[in-house]
């Protein structure tokens, strides 16, 4: 059965500090992933995806994750944070076979100024 | 510009009282989902429809339904609104599904409490 697994339930970065979210999967077979953005009493939205195409992957708002196998890792960097990057961030996975997504726990990114 | 559409935004609902959330889109996709979210968790798959293929999640409860009377619509029929079922419930559409190509859009979601 395949997981993900976010680490760090809260993370906090100063004003144009780099982020970093981390997100591990399992599974038997290469995934697809996915990085969702939610802010406050919105729905989720698509910062970018894996699909095996190329294991860096570059979104929208500066974001970009890059895939490592030997790590089971797709972990979420943006080089320099903004107040308007504080939300809740989703990794979710997606099986061939599936036909839903698994969400990690969400990590709460806070942005001090 | 295509988009993924719930109403209402908020809902409130007394303890028993059966309650609609809608859901419309723009998209033309063939799969439309209900997750529910309850407070600092993640989204969790209620059940989805891949055209009028309705697919229930093993763990929902039957107070909880469904219908998609045509591509563009779908509502979350909760019959007996329990205190429990307080949440963030998301609609989202995808064109197929299960395919590592394809993308779940959602819509702004609809946050329900029950008094």
């Amino acid at each position: 059965a395949q997981s993900v697994t976010q680490l760090g339930s809260h993370v906090s970065v100063s004003e144009g500090a780099l982020v970093l979210l981390r997100c591990n999967y399992s599974s038997s077979v290469p995934p697809y992933l996915f990085w969702y953005v939610q802010y406050p009493n919105q729905g989720l939205q698509l910062l970018l995806k894996y699909t095996s195409a190329a294991t860096l992957v570059k979104g929208i708002n500066g974001f970009e994750a890059e895939f490592k196998k030997s790590e089971t890792s797709f972990h979420l960097t943006k080089p320099s944070a903004h107040m308007s990057d504080a939300a809740e961030y989703f990794c979710a996975s997606l099986s061939g076979s599936a036909r839903q997504l698994t969400f990690g726990s969400g990590t709460q990114l806070t942005v001090l100024p | 510009d295509a988009m993924v559409i719930q109403n209402p935004r908020y809902q409130v609902t007394q303890f028993g009282k059966p309650v609609t959330l809608s859901c419309s889109q723009t998209l033309n996709h063939n799969v439309m989902y209900w997750y529910q979210q309850k407070s600092s968790q993640a989204p969790k798959l209620l059940f989805h429809y891949y055209d009028k293929d309705f697919n229930n999640e093993a763990d929902t409860p039957d107070n909880f339904q469904s219908r998609r009377p045509n591509t563009s619509f779908c509502f979350l029929d909760i019959r007996s609104p329990g205190l429990g079922d307080a949440a963030m419930y998301l609609c989202a559409t995808s064109r197929v599904p299960g395919l590592g190509t394809d993308t779940q859009y959602f819509g702004p979601g609809t946050r329900l409490t029950v008094l």
